[in-house]
């Protein structure tokens, strides 16, 4: 059973809107860890930014946020203020903290933003 | 510029052959990641090293092996190269164990491998 699923292979955005990367997980792992990454055309990958299970509040990383509803296992990625730097490939990833600490990877979104 | 290095950048090579692929982390980080990047398997985990030990296995072929040295920088060999092999291979390095905040991966440029 997949893990973690982006289920937005790709996206349009129009440049100063905001936009929401899904992402939802599968785990019965009380302790977990959920990232995001961004990999630019040049292929390098940067961490955006990271929510714990036990976390009260969602992250926040300048413009970009979390929206972790722990529940409906979602954490979605949420991009204030699109630029045009923001095209690139988005991953969300999981990493089950009580069993063998591997790090699980969504198939990725591809965002474009659009001038 | 993560802070972590990777060499070669590029290796290309013949099915059967072996290739070693080197990785330094930041200064001062610990763990060691190896992940493997292709279009038709995604990003996938393949191993981590804390400090010299083996912490966690991923999705590694018994073919790929990795080491990581007293001077904390880390190896991944592949032998029996197959054409499926191709991809791209990236290491990643953190300060510490856990999956928390406190432990950011950072990510290397990667190393293109292509088997023909």
């Amino acid at each position: 059973a997949q893990k973690i699923t982006q289920t937005q292979p790709g996206m349009f955005v129009q440049e100063k809107e905001a936009v929401t990367l899904d992402c939802t997980y599968d785990t019965s792992d009380p302790s977990y860890g959920l990232f995001w990454y961004k990999q630019p055309s040049s292929g390098e990958m940067i961490f955006l930014i990271y929510q714990g299970s036990y976390d009260q509040q969602n992250a926040t990383e300048g413009r970009y946020s979390l929206n972790f509803q722990k529940a409906r296992k979602s954490a979605n990625l949420v991009i204030s203020a699109s630029q045009l730097g923001d095209s690139a490939m988005y991953f969300c990833a999981m990493r089950e903290l009580n069993r063998d600490d591997k790090i699980i990877f969504g198939k990725g979104t591809r965002l474009h933003i659009l001038p | 510029d993560s802070g972590v290095t990777q060499t070669p950048k590029h290796l290309i090579t013949a099915t059967g052959q072996r290739v070693t692929l080197r990785c330094s982390p930041r200064s001062g980080d610990l763990s060691v990641y190896w992940y493997q990047q292709s279009l038709d398997q995604g990003l996938q985990f393949l191993i981590q090293y804390y400090n010299g030990e083996e912490r966690a296995k991923g999705n590694i072929l018994e073919r790929f092996s990795a080491q990581q040295f007293p001077d904390l920088h880390s190896e991944l060999n592949l032998s029996s190269l197959e054409l499926g092999d191709s991809a791209l291979y990236f290491c990643a390095s953190s300060a510490g164990l856990a999956g928390g905040e406190e432990d950011e991966q950072f990510f290397g440029p990667g190393t293109r491998l292509t088997v023909l």
